[in-house]
């Protein structure tokens, strides 16, 4: 079975790290692009940016561009998301979804169980 | 960025009755480039459309999609109680990659 299992949630502080996971299987990991997408009541769904596993290539939403960190280490078929700097606003449901085919313009076909962060004082 | 505006914000149907969801961008999007989602409670996004009107792998035909970015529609032609959710729609011809607000279809 094709899927992705993602880190837990998360309860953090402002301005603490994190960095959590996303771990395929079922498929050839190193092949297909894996994104990014946050969901907030308020904005509904934003896609963040996308990975390729296989060679690290990134390309990040300007509007999370140096906001967060996306890294792959395809030994063990996982892809990540980082902050060094945690802010309230960055309270929110994070998905990771694999594209469709192996192109790098897609949709997302396989999607992530979600990570809910919440960052509060 | 391309906005995707959704129609109606909610839909109130019963089981049975046929669903016409719509969705329209501020620009100019390749058809091949929009799909559609359905997210139900506690869920991730699922997958239907893409290419406007392609049906992902597992989804039953009386889902379909139609139509262009200047006027895109999702029917489910009978609804289905496990039809009751979210959709979405989503260009991803242009970076940066977005989706509309939402159309909420409920039971009525």
């Amino acid at each position: 079975e094709v899927q992705l299992v993602q880190s837990g949630a998360e309860v953090k502080k402002p301005g603490e790290s994190l960095k959590i996971s996303c771990k395929g299987s079922g498929y050839n990991f190193s092949n297909y692009w894996i994104g990014w997408v946050r969901q907030t009541p308020g904005k509904g769904l934003e896609w963040m940016g996308i990975i390729h596993p296989g060679d690290s290539d990134i390309r990040y939403s300007q509007s999370f561009q140096g906001q967060v960190t996306f890294s792959a280490d395809k030994s063990i078929s996982t892809v990540y998301l980082q902050w060094s700097a945690l802010k309230a606003s960055d309270t929110a449901m994070y998905y990771c979804a694999r594209h469709r085919d192996t192109s790098s313009v897609d949709a997302f076909e396989i999607w992530g169980q979600g990570t809910m962060v919440t960052v509060s004082s | 960025d391309i906005v995707l505006t959704q129609s109606p914000g909610t839909l109130s149907l019963s089981p049975g009755d046929r669903a016409t969801l719509s969705c329209r961008a501020s620009q100019s999007v390749s058809s091949s480039y929009l799909a559609w989602y359905q997210q139900k409670p506690g869920q991730a996004p699922r997958l239907l459309i893409y290419g406007a009107s392609t049906r992902a792998t597992g989804i039953p035909d009386r889902f379909s999609g139609s139509g262009s970015a200047a006027a895109l529609t999702l029917t489910i032609s009978s609804l289905e109680p496990e039809d009751f959710a979210v959709y979405y729609c989503q260009q991803y011809g242009t970076s940066p990659l977005t989706f509309g607000g939402g159309t909420k279809v409920e039971i009525k």
